[in-house]
């Protein structure tokens, strides 16, 4: 079954503390991104990465970091988290012929 | 001004109503649209895309005017299953990456 995952699904944590959010997909999709997600504000794309090795920022890169060693994982690292940073935070792998996102089921952050 | 403008809604209406949503985008170079839907605490999924000619698909009707920048989605006798979140999306021709509207929330009672 084609999907994305994330880990973990719900985390509280305290400022500062560095936490990292995995993201994989098994689709052998070259292009992945990640989103947080907040009200009245929709879906903002923080980094997105077309291939393995290549990152880049998207609209609020401020406070992450991203890596893509391998082409299925893309972990979104919080290397000092702050309590503007709680969010709803999704993964997506996109489908290069139909443009499709395909979201993980989202990481409810919580920093106090 | 946002990219992609939605009205929040929410939509309140009755099952077997027929109920439409706009959206509006600002950068006249977007290549491709999409509704996608989002239950509550879930992810986005794609629902439809959306193509110049208009496209239907079962209850749920989309429509693309380039010219006035609006999209359009049409969902016929509504069903409590319908409700959710609709998100507007668009893509700028040139970029890979896709804007996504705040979207608008429907509610289908009995």
């Amino acid at each position: 079954e084609a999907q994305v995952t994330q880990n973990p699904r719900y985390l509280i944590t305290v400022t500062g503390k560095k936490l990292t959010v995995t993201c994989s997909q098994n689709m052998n999709h070259e292009y992945m991104s990640w989103y947080r997600q907040d009200p009245g504000l929709g879906l903002r794309q923080i980094y997105y990465s077309m291939n393995v090795e290549v990152t880049d920022k998207g609209d609020v890169p401020e406070g992450y970091k991203v890596s893509r060693k391998e082409k299925r994982n893309f972990p979104l690292i919080l290397e000092s988290p702050s309590p503007n940073q709680t969010s709803l935070y999704f993964c997506a792998s996109v489908s290069p012929l139909a443009d499709t996102q395909y979201f993980g089921p989202g990481t409810r952050l919580t920093v106090l | 001004r946002k990219e992609v403008e939605q009205d929040p809604g929410p939509f309140n209406v009755p099952e077997g109503a027929t109920v439409a949503f706009n959206c509006t985008y600002s950068n006249s170079a977007s290549q491709s649209f999409f509704w996608y839907r989002q239950d509550c605490r879930k992810e986005p999924k794609l629902l439809m895309s959306v193509y110049s000619s208009g496209n239907e698909d079962g209850r749920f009707t989309a429509q693309l005017n380039r010219a006035s920048q609006y999209i359009s989605l049409l969902i016929r006798d509504s069903k409590l299953s319908d409700s959710a979140t609709y998100l507007c999306v668009v893509k700028p021709r040139g970029y890979n990456k896709l804007i996504f509207g705040a979207g608008t929330r429907l509610a289908v009672h009995p």
